[in-house]
């Protein structure tokens, strides 16, 4: 089943912009991850963030994570052409005896040069 | 280093045949993963091997599938009397370990897919 919930599903924005993806979960987590997926690839991991953070950064990327309210939010600023792709949040398997991760459907990120 | 190898990376087939799928995890990762994306859908978990140990086939979604992992590294995965339900991209991922008690899960790394279609 899916655990987390991407908001909004598609994004378009010019380069140069900020965009901000949100993604909601339901179960606890040790932590919560952030991918990118270009069209016809596999999954790229950006990001990993602790269920005792609250904010990290990478370059250009912000993330933010709010366990009160099950969710987090991924931050690109001054977005690139380059930066198109789909965007998936996932959280650990909390307490279940399996190693994978947990997938939400993913923001469609779309960049206009 | 090399990245996660799958094969094939299309793969079109008769409904009713079996068909098997490959996945080279990147050496030195003991934890690997099949998933499986529909169309403009996130991805549905299928199986984790972890080292040796025999894997928890409970995720798969029916007794057509089976997967394998031979010497802890090389696995394959196979649809057997495939339909059309099971066309989708199936994707392999590795990571250095797998579930690590209350750490959570390690940065997975992934293969590009195989798509399969089924007609």
């Amino acid at each position: 089943s899916q655990q987390g919930e991407e908001d909004p599903q598609a994004l378009s924005i010019q380069e140069g912009e900020n965009a901000t993806m949100n993604c909601s979960y339901k179960t606890s987590i040790n932590n919560l991850q952030w991918y990118r997926q270009n069209s016809g690839r596999g999954l790229v991991h950006l990001i990993l963030i602790r269920s005792n953070e609250r904010e990290k950064h990478s370059g250009r990327l912000r993330v933010t994570l709010d366990t009160s309210k099950k969710s987090s939010s991924l931050l690109i600023t001054a977005s690139r052409a380059a930066d198109t792709a789909s965007y998936f949040c996932a959280t650990d398997n909390y307490g279940g005896s399996q190693g994978n991760l947990i997938f939400g459907k993913g923001t469609k990120l779309s960049v206009k040069p | 280093g090399a990245g996660v190898s799958q094969s094939p990376s299309n793969k079109v087939t008769e409904k009713g045949k079996d068909v098997e799928l490959r996945c080279d995890p990147i050496s030195g990762h003991t934890a690997l993963y099949w998933y499986r994306q529909s169309l403009g859908q996130g991805l549905e978990f299928l199986i984790y091997f972890q080292g040796n140990s025999a894997p928890d086939k409970s995720g798969l979604p029916s007794d057509r599938f089976s997967a394998e992992r031979t010497g802890g590294s090389v696995s394959t995965l196979t649809i057997q009397r495939t339909q059309q339900e099971d066309s989708a991209v199936y994707l392999c991922a590795s990571s250095r370990v797998g579930l690590v008690d209350s750490w959570g899960n390690q940065p997975q790394h992934f293969g590009d897919g195989t798509r399969l279609s089924i007609l």
